[in-house]
């Protein structure tokens, strides 16, 4: 599975939106970004994934660019519960590990009152 | 159905000693992982089955470990012998193949862990 970057750390104001970046510069054409998030003391939980168009769920949006070597999970209004190491994985939807999920350290998001 | 289950929640244990922990998947999942998780890390790999198959495992799984998933249901992980570098946080994940929508949602559905201290 191909490698991402995220920043170790991010900061927000509760109900301010977030952007978390993410680079995936060896993306291939049949990767999907996947996002997780780990809140404390708890396993991994799904958030959102894509492909090649943004995606909207109930939790966030995930903007995609055009060349799809970058992606940016958006929270838009964020709340002090949303406070978690925040993961983009990409894996291969054809083989592989047969979508093992491969996680990096991710971005730890902090939430200010 | 509740989510995926994990038990016990915290387990020390003396060096040397054997351990096991148990994993109860969402029923309707076919497939199963294990992942190890240190401090300030994300999860590491470990192994999954489908079904009662144990198709994939990481070379983090030494020879100590063993993962079973008899009738393709539960799973449980023994390490034999316990080191104090296994001390960390096992997370056991289930998915349905090709990870298509179910009722509990999509993706992995992750346990809350089982915390092992090897004093």
């Amino acid at each position: 599975d191909a490698k991402t970057t995220q920043p170790n750390s991010m900061e927000s104001n509760e109900e301010e939106p977030v952007h978390l970046p993410c680079n995936h510069s060896t993306i291939s054409g049949t990767d999907y970004i996947h996002w997780y998030r780990q809140l404390p003391s708890q396993g991994p939980e799904y958030v959102i994934h894509g492909l090649t168009s943004n995606v909207n769920n109930r939790m966030a949006s995930l903007a995609i660019a055009e060349d799809r070597k970058s992606s940016t999970l958006i929270l838009h209004r964020a709340t002090l519960r949303d406070a978690a190491v925040y993961y983009c994985i990409l894996r291969d939807f054809y083989g592989g590990s047969q979508g093992n999920l491969i996680f990096g350290k991710g971005t730890k998001l902090s939430v200010k009152p | 159905d509740t989510g995926v289950s994990q038990n016990p929640r915290h387990k020390i244990t003396k060096r040397g000693q054997n351990v096991t922990f148990r994993c109860d998947p969402i029923s309707e999942h076919n497939r199963l992982y294990w992942y190890r998780q240190t401090l300030g890390q994300g999860p590491e790999f470990l192994t999954y089955f489908q079904n009662e198959a144990q198709l994939e495992k990481s070379r983090l799984l030494s020879d100590r470990f063993s993962a079973e998933r008899p009738k393709g249901s539960f799973s449980t992980l023994e390490i034999q012998r316990t080191e104090q570098g296994d001390s960390a946080m096992y997370l056991c994940a289930s998915s349905l193949r090709g990870e298509f929508l179910s009722v509990h949602g999509y993706g992995y559905t992750f346990g809350s862990g089982t915390r092992l201290t090897v004093v």
